[in-house]
């Protein structure tokens, strides 16, 4: 079963800290998307990542994707409280779209 | 320019009962997609639509739904009759053909919340 684990599903953290968020795959994959949530709102995408090695960084995210080990992590640079919100990695297999998403991670940054 | 629009943004029904969402795409976007997030369970696939034609309908869970897309404009879902699994957010995105077999980016809709009672 092609299955995508995110990890932590849940993070609670202060502002200024650096975190990562990981997503792990079970199949090969022609793009990995990163996608923001806030809540009640739609899902903005943040990065698509398209080779082994990619690395995209946008402000104080930076993702980036290690085809052979099936990895991608999101890294949150000194965190700032409008950076809540839950965060989606999402696996496309056959560049239609036809995504298998993590389960998000809700992440809160306190002021 | 206006996005992709979801209607309603909550429906609330009882078992048994028949609810259809709607979903306008990006005025010029071919590419309609269905997803759906159940309460506590990761987003999935539903179905992919190419102006009106079905291009993938393999996440469509039975046979109690079903998507249209009459005129390649917006696409209803339909649920007949609801059961309380069905209960989650329903998303919609859209997108454009850039280049023969390329598609650009996929733009959501907020959702709409189905609560079956």
């Amino acid at each position: 079963e092609l299955k995508v684990e995110q990890n932590p599903l849940f993070l609670s953290m202060q502002e200024g800290k650096n975190y990562t968020i990981y997503c792990n795959y079970s199949t090969t994959s022609d793009r990995l998307y990163w996608y923001r949530q806030d809540p009640g709102k739609s899902l903005e995408s943040l990065f698509v990542l398209l080779s082994n090695g990619a690395v995209k960084q946008e402000g104080r995210l930076m993702a980036s994707l290690d085809t052979k080990a099936r990895l991608s992590t999101l890294h949150i640079t000194a965190a700032v409280h409008d950076l809540s919100a839950t965060y989606f990695c999402a696996v496309d297999i056959d560049s239609n779209y036809q995504l298998i998403w993590g389960a998000g991670t809700k992440l809160i940054i306190k002021p | 320019e206006a996005g992709v629009t979801q209607f309603p943004s909550h429906s609330v029904i009882e078992k048994g009962q028949t609810v259809t969402l709607r979903c306008d795409p990006i005025s010029g976007h071919d590419n309609l997609y269905w997803y759906r997030r159940v309460m506590g369970k990761e987003i999935k696939f539903l179905l992919h639509f190419v102006k009106e034609s079905k291009q993938d309908e393999s996440g469509m869970p039975n046979n109690r739904f079903l998507a249209e897309r009459t005129g390649g404009t917006y696409s209803t879902l339909k649920v007949q009759p609801a059961e309380l699994e069905d209960s989650g957010v329903y998303f919609c995105a859209s997108s454009q053909r850039v280049l023969a077999g390329v598609i650009g980016e996929l733009f959501f809709g907020e959702g709409s919340r189905l609560t079956v009672l």
